[in-house]
């Protein structure tokens, strides 16, 4: 059965520093991975996804993962961490005919001035 | 920008009462889906729409929930008797297509506590 696990409940970064937040799938086919974010008191926004093409996924707000078969990661990265990314960012994995989601737990992104 | 939207945006309820969560998807999408996140846990799916029927559902819904498209915009899911275990930030969302690489749009959520 397909799983996601993101390590780190919590990530703290400084302003203009790097931003990695860590995501480990399961998954007995090819899978199809997302990157969701939740600013405070809104719905869950698409920030990218993986869908078989290329291996670095480049989306919205600076961000990318790459996609690393070897490793079952697809961690998420910025390279300058600004203090409007301060949210909580779910990693998850499509399964079943349409596509359900499996999330994992969420990291919520502090970002120190 | 169409988003998909939830009401109401918080709900509390006594347990065994009945409760109906509501959803407008976004206009021209076709699937529909459910899911909920208890306090600290993991997003969880529910259950998915098409066609005016279940397409699949997890094994969290179980005979207490219900799914219903009453009308050309609103998508609901109701809790026959709500348990303690039900409190939870239900999330809508809704796709244009039904491909596992197809982006699935979520409305803000209704925090549902039951007493």
């Amino acid at each position: 059965a397909q799983s996601v696990t993101q390590l780190g409940s919590h990530v703290s970064v400084s302003e203009g520093a790097l931003v990695l937040l860590r995501c480990n799938y399961s998954s007995s086919v090819p899978p199809y991975l997302f990157w969701y974010v939740q600013y405070p008191n809104q719905g869950l926004q698409l920030l990218l996804k993986y869908t078989s093409a290329a291996t670095l996924v480049k989306g919205i707000n600076g961000f990318e993962a790459e996609f690393k078969k070897s490793e079952t990661s697809f961690h998420l990265t910025k390279p300058s961490a600004h203090m409007s990314d301060a949210a909580e960012y779910f990693c998850a994995v499509s399964v079943g005919s349409q596509g359900n989601l499996i999330f994992g737990k969420g990291t919520k992104l502090s970002v120190k001035p | 920008e169409p988003e998909v939207t939830q009401t109401p945006s918080h709900q509390v309820t006594q347990m065994g009462q009945e409760v109906i969560l509501r959803c407008v998807p976004i206009s021209n999408h076709l699937y529909f889906y459910w899911y909920r996140q208890i306090l600290g846990q993991k997003v969880e799916f529910l259950v998915s729409f098409y066609n005016n029927e279940i397409s699949e559902k997890s094994e969290i819904f179980d005979d207490q929930f219900s799914v219903e498209r009453p009308d050309g915009s609103n998508f609901t899911l109701k809790i026959r008797s709500t348990k303690l275990e039900d409190s939870a930030m239900y999330f809508c969302a809704s796709s244009g297509q039904a491909f596992s690489t197809d982006t699935q749009y979520f409305g803000p959520g209704t925090r549902l506590t039951v007493l």
